[in-house]
């Protein structure tokens, strides 16, 4: 059973625009939800991320959107660049740090 | 500094070989991981030790054994690996359980390839 799903599996932006992804999980157990980049044959890198008292974080060009009684956040990427095409991963986690990471997304920024 | 060091980056073994992948951090973290990754599929959960202490197994294969000799360094020997077993292995670490802070940082990972 998968703990957290995401979507779109990949996504396409021209530069410029606001790339999307989304995550959904049925865990209310869940405290703690980080989003990672990654790039080919690189480790993932702790990108940004929420607890669920809060609804929006923002660092730069990156808002986590959160929703308790959806049980949803989302990942926004304002002014897509080329330089942000990677593989992104949702997580959740549990109190004792425990991850679950979602399928991943690709995005690809078109120059 | 964030920074989770693994060696070796790039490892190719025979299905007899016996190696071992190494990982530190500095950060003062009390939790660290061991993840498998194959290609377009996100990390998998095999090992976690927890101040010091192997916690979570997730039912990994006997051929894969880690070690935890002290709170900065986490190995993982392998020994009659399989073609399957080949992917990309990362290393994290944590502050820990209890401590209310759960970020997890990873490693570069060593890219692991069985023949």
């Amino acid at each position: 059973q998968q703990q957290v799903k995401q979507s779109p599996q990949s996504l396409i932006v021209q530069k410029g625009g606001i790339s999307i992804i989304n995550c959904a999980y049925e865990n209310t157990a869940f405290d703690y939800f980080p989003w990672y980049q990654q790039f080919p044959g690189k480790g993932p890198a702790l990108l940004i991320a929420i607890r669920p008292d809060v609804s929006e974080k923002k660092e730069g060009r990156f808002t986590i959107s959160f929703n308790k009684s959806a049980k949803q956040f989302s990942l926004h990427i304002m002014d897509s660049q080329p330089g942000d095409s990677a593989t992104y991963f949702c997580a959740a986690s549990l109190p004792l740090g425990r991850l679950y990471f979602g399928r991943g997304t690709q995005l690809t920024v078109w120059p | 500094d964030t920074e989770v060091t693994q060696t070796p980056k790039h490892l190719v073994m025979g299905m007899t070989n016996k190696k071992s992948l190494k990982c530190e951090q500095h950060m003062g973290h009390r939790a660290m991981y061991w993840y498998k990754q194959k290609a377009k599929k996100p990390p998998e959960l095999m090992f976690v030790y927890s101040y010091e202490k192997l916690s979570i197994n997730e039912s990994v294969p006997s051929r894969f054994s880690p070690e935890c000799p002290n709170s900065s360094l986490l190995n993982l020997h392998l020994h009659a690996l399989q073609p399957e077993d080949s992917a990309l292995y990362l290393c994290a670490s944590s502050h820990g359980a209890h401590t209310g802070r759960y970020e997890q940082y990873f490693g570069p990972g060593t890219r692991l390839t069985v023949t």
